[in-house]
């Protein structure tokens, strides 16, 4: 199986900061990335899909990038409402695996 | 409006078995994958199973390999999840979930989850 390595495990940083999240891939698995938001005691939320194309209704200061093995998802300014945890998954083949996820929290 | 209605959960004994279901509405259900996620308390997503449009393409993590089983019924808007053998580490809320397309896809929806637990 495929194994995708999320880093940080926590983030701290303040509103209007510039925040990026890396995830790598075990192999490569060309573009095949999404991205997702869960806030505590909700499902999660698609936020980036094929590495980098924004899902409907995601703010424009959420963006995705890489492809292969090395990605990474970069919030432009940090808003409260992105007090979140957010995970990376890829979908290139069966088995469909996340990483671990990046907590972001206040500083 | 998309809707995944997950039902089923609940209290399990070790080595007993649970089946789940996820009632889907506000879109075609047969032109889309769909997708088992569960996740521990306290702990991070894990994908379990997900199955093709059309039942022709299936897959599991290895965790529950052999002993969960995925399947769907197109005519009822249904997906299901057949959990046997279940161990105290299957004890999670399960979310469904839609993918974007029929196939291997990223998933744009998701239900509110069940709540599973392993326990004697």
């Amino acid at each position: 199986d495929i194994q995708m390595t999320q880093s940080p495990s926590t983030l701290s940083a303040s509103v209007g900061d510039r925040v990026t999240i890396t995830c790598r891939a075990s192999q490569s698995i060309s573009s095949w990335l999404a991205w997702y938001q869960q806030k505590p005691g909700k499902a999660p939320k698609l936020l980036i899909y094929k590495a980098s194309s924004l899902e409907s209704g995601v703010p424009s200061r959420f963006s995705g990038s890489g492809s292969g093995t090395e990605f990474t998802l970069t919030i432009s300014s940090l808003q409260p409402d992105d007090f979140a945890t957010y995970y990376c998954q890829q979908y290139n083949s069966y088995a469909l695996t996340f990483g671990g996820g990046t907590k972001v929290e206040i500083k | 409006e998309v809707q995944l209605v997950e039902s089923g959960g609940g209290l399990v004994q070790p080595g007993r078995s649970l089946r789940l279901s996820c009632a889907a509405s506000g879109f075609t259900f047969d032109d889309y994958a769909m997708h088992w996620v569960r996740q521990a308390p306290g702990k991070g997503l894990e994908w379990v199973s997900g199955i093709s449009w059309n039942s022709g393409s299936i897959g599991y993590a290895d965790s529950v390999k052999g002993r969960f089983t995925i399947s769907r019924d197109n005519a009822k808007n249904s997906l299901y999840l057949q959990m046997n053998s279940l161990r105290a580490e299957d004890t999670a809320l399960y979310y469904c979930a839609k993918a974007q397309s029929g196939r291997l896809s990223a998933s744009d929806y998701w239900g509110q989850g069940t709540l599973v637990t392993v326990s004697s």
